[in-house]
């Protein structure tokens, strides 16, 4: 079946760029999401990418896909302590109206 | 507005308990989930409404029985349940057919944080 996968920590300082990577396994995937979390909060759509794209920015964000290597990454310009989350890939291929989740990355930013 | 509500935010129960979460939607969302979230884990998916009919049963022990009396609300109603129980139980809603964004992207609520005693 469909399989998402993430590194589970990430640690920079403010002000640096953060990465968050994300492979997936499906080749049909359609559309590939990216959630935040924040500590005892519902999870936040940040952005998203149809899988027919290379990149998409969103002022600070930037997606980059390559469809290829199945291989999905957003990168956070500037990052702030406000960033401090758990970030979640998604994998929205499913006509059934699933999303296949990844294990989430721990986002900590060090003033 | 992209705005999922969720009543209430924090539940205490007894295992012998009956009680109900509720999910609203004012976004003409067509589709309707309930997750459930253990900590630091991603959130499982538990059921989805479609068209406010159950689409999706993710073999769903009996003691979580979803409602769906209209498309704005959704119920999640509770009985006997176990300690394991405890968890997040998030509620989110989809747009299905896709306007200005993907019709299955998903808006989550900030869940009710449900402790089982």
């Amino acid at each position: 079946g469909e399989d998402v996968e993430q590194s589970l920590f990430l640690s920079v300082r403010e002000g640096d760029s953060s990465v968050i990577n994300c492979t997936y396994t499906d080749s049909s995937s359609t559309y590939l999401y990216w959630y935040k979390q924040e500590p005892g909060a519902g999870l936040q759509l940040l952005t998203y990418i149809f899988s027919n794209m290379d990149m998409k920015q969103d002022q600070r964000l930037t997606v980059l896909l390559n469809k290829k290597d199945k291989h999905l990454s957003l990168r956070i310009a500037d990052t702030q302590t406000g960033d401090s989350a758990i970030y979640f890939c998604a994998d929205g291929s499913s006509n059934t109206g699933k999303l296949i989740f990844g294990q989430g990355t721990t986002l900590q930013v060090k003033p | 507005d992209t705005e999922v509500t969720q009543t209430p935010k924090h539940l205490v129960m007894g295992m012998t308990n009956k009680k109900s979460l509720k999910c609203e939607q004012h976004m003409g969302h067509r589709a309707m989930y309930w997750y459930k979230q253990k900590a630091k884990k991603p959130p499982e998916l538990m059921f989805v409404y479609s068209y406010e009919k159950l689409s999706i049963n993710e073999s769903v022990p009996s003691r979580f029985s979803p409602e769906c009396p209209n498309s704005s609300l959704l119920n999640l109603h509770l009985h006997a349940l176990q300690p394991e129980d405890s968890a997040l139980y998030l509620c989110a809603s989809s747009p299905l057919v896709g306007q200005r964004e993907p019709g299955e992207t998903q808006y989550f609520g900030p869940g009710t944080r449900l402790l089982v005693l």
